[in-house]
């Protein structure tokens, strides 16, 4: 079935080091990819997405690239601030004959100190 | 524009108890979910409402869990008896209908719910 993989955490890096979260997935068809984020306190809420193979979603910084080749979709940022603290999920969105199914990662919890 | 709001945000009771838990999805959003995060474990479906049918329930664990959407408006769940493995948070999301598997799901902040 399908599914998603991410790296595990928690996560620790200093502000302005570069972040990678690495994410896979396995799914039948072609799916959309997503990277959700909670901060705290907070209900999850996109943070990029990308639609077809080669995308290059983006936003706030982070950047991630759907890769069809190698079935990931990693979570980058060049340089992380005390803000990026938070949760991090990768997702797949397939469409079924029901409507959109979603399938989520673990989540990665991120800090950052400054 | 209010977002996706779900009451009550934290829920603690005892073993065989019940709880309800509420969600209001942001109007006019047709598809209507309900996922549980059981701690550090990913995100799982629950189930999918369109309007007020329910489109997909395969992950409901048990006939314990009952979800409603009256009207095709708030949607509630509730959990009869709560049993310990309950314990968790509750995710509702909600988005428009939207062709293909493109469309973004908007979440509310969460129940967290902790049975005794």
């Amino acid at each position: 079935g399908d599914s998603v993989t991410q790296m595990e955490g928690p996560v620790t890096l200093s502000e302005e080091a570069f972040l990678t979260i690495n994410c896979t997935y396995t799914a039948t068809g072609y799916p959309s990819l997503f990277w959700y984020v909670q901060y705290p306190g907070e209900g999850l809420q996109l943070l990029l997405k990308a639609t077809k193979a080669d995308d290059k979603g983006s936003n706030k910084g982070f950047e991630a690239t759907y890769r069809k080749e190698t079935t990931s979709f990693h979570l980058e940022k060049g340089s992380v601030q005390v803000s990026d603290s938070a949760v991090y999920f990768c997702a797949l969105s397939r469409s079924t004959n029901t409507g959109n199914q979603f399938y989520f990662g673990t989540g990665t919890s991120l800090t950052v100190i400054p | 524009e209010a977002g996706v709001t779900q009451f009550p945000s934290h829920s603690v009771i005892e073993k065989g108890q019940t709880v309800t838990l509420r969600c209001d999805p942001i109007s006019g959003h047709d598809n209507l979910y309900w996922y549980r995060r059981v701690m550090g474990k990913e995100i799982k479906f629950l189930l999918h409402f369109v309007k007020e049918s329910k489109q997909d329930e395969s992950g409901m664990p048990n006939n314990r869990f009952l979800a409603e959407r009256t009207g095709g408006t708030y949607s509630t769940l509730k959990v009869q008896p709560a049993e310990l493995e309950d314990s968790g948070v509750y995710f509702c999301a909600s988005s428009q209908w939207t062709s293909g598997a493109t469309g973004e799901l908007f979440f509310g902040e969460g129940s967290r719910l902790t049975v005794l």
